[in-house]
């Protein structure tokens, strides 16, 4: 069974430009959710899908970050314009219905996002 | 609002000797307790977890941590470090929902023959 798969791993541009991130979730996981770490520090979550519905996004920084999941299956985190504070490791994380029974968050390898 | 502290960027030690890496949680609810590693050019992995019961939980590769309530604590420890051991942990929090999990900053751990 495939994992949590992310594209690209690396990703170099400069300030201004837009950069889009896709995470693929393992098959059937409903849950999907974006994580990001800057610059060696903690990893923080930015937000959490419930199939296509944004079910909390108390994380995004602001308005310059854009989450999409059509269709309930992979999904888009895309960058406009980009920020050099922008700069981290973007990670993809999937499970399914969370609870008791499911308490694991299954990770990809993550994007690294380089802003020059 | 919950955070979690891991004191210890890096920690080097040497191949067979004893570590533990350190993690501290604040939380005004209750929290359940994990482990990930990130192992070089890979994702994140469950390392271990702590849920309910016994406050000593193992994993498969010989890593232990202990819930410590009063010292709202969840130290990882294992009594003899391998190579392959090398990796980054992050001790993590969640609440009873699983929908969010709040992280350290990460411990490196580099084992040397």
């Amino acid at each position: 069974e495939a994992g949590v798969t992310q594209f690209p791993s690396h990703s170099v541009i400069e300030k201004g430009q837009t950069v889009t991130l896709r995470c693929d979730p393992i098959s059937g996981h409903d849950n999907l959710y974006w994580y990001r770490r800057v610059m060696g520090k903690e990893i923080k979550f930015l937000l959490h899908f419930v199939k296509e519905s944004k079910q909390d996004e108390s994380g995004m920084p602001n308005n310059r970050f854009l989450a999409e999941r059509t269709g309930g299956t992979y999904s888009t985190l895309k960058v406009q314009p980009a920020e050099l504070e922008d700069s981290g490791v973007y990670f993809c994380a999937s499970s399914q219905a969370p609870g008791l029974l499911n308490t694991e968050a299954f990770f990809g390898q993550g994007t690294r996002l380089t802003v020059v | 609002a919950q955070s979690v502290t891991q004191l210890d960027s890096q920690v080097p030690v040497f191949e067979e000797a004893p570590v533990e890496l350190r993690c501290n949680y604040s939380s005004s609810v209750s929290v359940y307790l994990f482990w990930y590693v990130q192992y070089p050019n890979q994702g994140l992995q469950l390392l271990l977890k702590y849920l309910s019961g016994s406050t000593l939980v193992e994993s498969i590769n010989g890593f232990e941590a202990e819930f410590n309530k009063s010292q709202t604590s969840f130290h990882l420890r294992k009594p003899s470090v391998h190579i392959s051991d090398t990796a980054e942990y992050f001790c993590a929090v969640s609440k009873y929902n699983f929908n969010k999990f709040y992280f350290g900053s990460g411990t490196k751990l580099n084992v040397k023959p």
